[in-house]
This record gives structure tokens, C-alpha cells and sequence, in this order.
């Protein structure tokens, strides 16, 4: 069975310093894995993906994130953040084949002037 | 815009009720998936289809079924309503049986 974990529920953060929102994950076959991010009153829309390859993922909207293995992590991270980031963001582990994405509990950005 | 799209947006009714859900995946995605989302059991999948048949099924309860049509639309029937299945549902696309999911907008529903 796989499973995410994010850590934090909530991140206060100022506008322009630099976030990251961990996750980590448990899986006994390959992952791919996902960030997506929702905005008030919105669906979901995919931040970045992990498939294969380079372990550092680049996204949309300044973000990327870091596959790793021997840690089971998949943190988000953005060097320098602003106001309309201020949204949740779920962390999602998926399989090969039809497979479920299973989704972390989210972590709300909170960023302020 | 993810391309995925869901109707209604909002929709209110009674405790007892019935109602069905829309969704009509990106062009060219043959799977579609159900995921509810409420604030105590978060995101949660449900069911899967693959090309108008049943590939997967999550927490779904027994009061819900779901079908995938010939245009692959596909629609989620939740019947005899209760007020805990008072959530945000999605719907999400991807193509055959690739990894990446597209979610549509979301159907809020507000059982009372």
C-alpha cells in the first residue's frame, strides 16, 4: 500500500523568502509522485511531477521540487515566494498502470506582506 | 484549465436525495477517475474507468456507482443522501494508462 505524508499543515512565510513544503511518501513498487496545488475555491491544478529521470524537478510558477529515494521525500521548495501563492498544496503518490493517486492531507502557504 | 470538465458547480439538496454528477475528460483521455474531497477524510479516491469499464474502486460506498459512456464522459450517482456526504468531488483524466491526472474544476455538493 503506498501512502504520503506531509508533514506540516500550515507554513506562514513572508512574501519573497523562500519555502518548503516537505513530503514523504511510502510505497513497496516504483512511484511516481506529484505536487498539485488548489487555490480558494478552485480544483486542482498540477504544480510538477516526478516520472523517472533527473531527480530535481522543475514546475510551474517558480517552484521545483526533489526526489529522494533513500529518504522517501519529495519536497517542494521555491526560492522566493509571493502573495498569490498563498494556497494549499497536496503531495501525491501514483503507480504504474490505472493506479490511484493517494494524496496527503495538503499543507496550507500562507504568505504575507 | 485543465480541459476536464465537471457540472454542475454547486448544488444543494436534501437529506434522502439523489443526484448525479458530470464530467467529460480532456480530448483524447480514455480513463476517468472520482475522488471526493471533505474536510475530515481529505482527498479520497473512489472509482476508475478505463474505456467505459471499471478498472478500480476506492472508498466508495455502496450508495454511490459511477459509469463511463461510449464518449467517455462519465457520471456519479450518489443516492439516499446523508449529511456527511457533503463534499468537493473531482473528477480527473488521464490518457489510457499513463500516470499524470488532470483534475476538472470540481462539483461542490451541500447536503442539508
Amino acid at each position: 500500500a503506498q501512502s504520503v505524508t506531509q508533514l506540516d499543515s500550515q507554513v506562514p512565510v513572508f512574501e519573497e523568502a523562500p519555502v518548503e513544503l516537505r513530503c514523504n511518501y511510502s510505497s513497496s513498487v516504483s512511484v511516481y509522485l506529484f505536487w498539485y496545488v488548489q487555490y480558494p475555491n478552485q480544483g486542482l491544478q498540477l504544480l510538477l511531477k516526478y516520472l523517472s529521470g533527473s531527480t530535481l524537478v522543475k514546475g510551474i510558477n517558480g517552484f521545483e521540487a526533489e526526489f529522494n529515494k533513500s529518504q522517501t521525500s519529495f519536497h517542494l521548495r521555491k526560492p522566493s515566494v509571493h502573495i498569490s501563492d498563498t494556497a494549499e498544496y497536496f503531495c501525491a503518490v501514483g503507480g504504474t498502470g490505472f493506479q490511484k493517486l493517494v494524496f496527503g492531507t495538503g499543507t496550507r502557504l500562507l504568505v504575507s506582506p | 484549465d485543465s480541459g476536464v470538465t465537471q457540472t454542475p458547480k454547486h448544488l444543494i439538496t436534501a437529506t434522502g436525495q439523489r443526484v448525479t454528477l458530470r464530467c467529460s475528460p480532456r480530448s483524447g483521455d480514455l480513463s476517468v477517475y472520482w475522488y471526493q474531497q471533505s474536510l475530515d477524510q481529505g482527498l479520497q479516491f473512489l472509482i476508475q474507468y478505463y474505456n467505459g469499464e471499471e478498472r478500480a474502486k476506492g472508498n466508495i460506498l455502496e450508495r454511490f456507482s459511477a459509469q463511463q459512456f461510449p464518449d467517455l464522459h462519465s457520471e456519479l450517482n450518489l443516492s439516499s443522501l446523508e449529511l456527511g456526504d457533503s463534499a468537493l468531488y473531482f473528477c480527473a483524466s488521464s490518457v489510457a494508462d499513463q500516470e499524470t491526472q488532470y483534475f476538472g474544476p470540481g462539483t461542490r455538493l451541500l447536503v442539508l
